[in-house]
């Protein structure tokens, strides 16, 4: 069975730009949260949506979006990057809204110069 | 607010040891734990995970341990090989309706041959 999937396996991209990332969960998982890891750090939670509804954000500003399709594949949109924004951007999906285990995807690496 | 943090940033250990990686967390609401594999230049792998009303959970090789009285994780892996060098996260759901996850800093476990 297909893991999560992720695109563009990397990116670069110049300050101020907008970037779009996509994710396609697990089959049959209804939820997909989006994480920042910044290199020597643990991921930080971005947005959670379930049966294509926002369920949770994190502390990150108005410039980062997000939104789920029927078929609960997800994108994560940045505007008006930033330098602080170069991270590894991951995707976790689960089968449920909380307290299930969530499956990573291999990532996105951003690079904003 | 709440995180999840780790003792030890590097553990080095002799192929065929036991490794001991442990976690403090600081939500004693929180109910369920998840340790996490990352492996340079990937996405978080999912190990184990255990729930406030365990105190133990084994799996291959695996072990969490869970002692809500002084808020500790540990994630102990037998016979260590070196395939299991990586860096190893615990993370905290953070209660509520969501699959929000709290991550630490991580500890990077490193295996002499």
């Amino acid at each position: 069975d297909a893991g999560v999937t992720q695109s563009p396996t990397h990116l670069i991209k110049t300050r101020g730009q907008h970037v779009t990332l996509r994710c396609s969960p697990i089959s049959g998982h209804k939820s997909v949260s989006w994480y920042q890891q910044v290199l020597g750090q643990g991921p930080q939670f971005i947005f959670q949506y379930y049966e294509k509804e926002e369920r949770g954000r994190g502390n990150f500003p108005d410039r980062f979006s997000a939104r789920q399709f029927p078929n609960y594949s997800s994108e994560l949109n940045v505007n008006a990057l930033l330098l602080g924004d170069s991270a590894l951007y991951l995707c976790a999906s689960s089968t449920t809204g909380y307290g299930g285990e969530q499956y990573f995807g291999p990532g996105t690496r951003l690079t904003v110069t | 607010g709440e995180s999840v943090g780790l003792h030890l940033p590097t553990l080095s250990v002799q192929e065929g040891d036991n490794s001991i990686i442990n976690c403090a967390y600081s939500n004693s609401a929180s109910d369920y734990f998840i340790w996490y594999k990352q492996e340079s230049g990937k996405g978080p792998q999912f190990i184990i995970d255990i729930r406030s009303n365990m105190d133990k959970r084994q799996g291959q090789r695996v072990t969490v341990l869970l002692n809500k009285t002084v808020k500790h994780l540990s994630l102990q892996i037998a016979a260590t090989q070196p395939g299991d060098s990586a860096v190893y996260f615990c993370a905290e759901e953070d209660g509520g309706a969501t699959n929000k996850l709290i991550f630490g800093t991580g500890t990077l476990l490193a295996v002499q041959p």
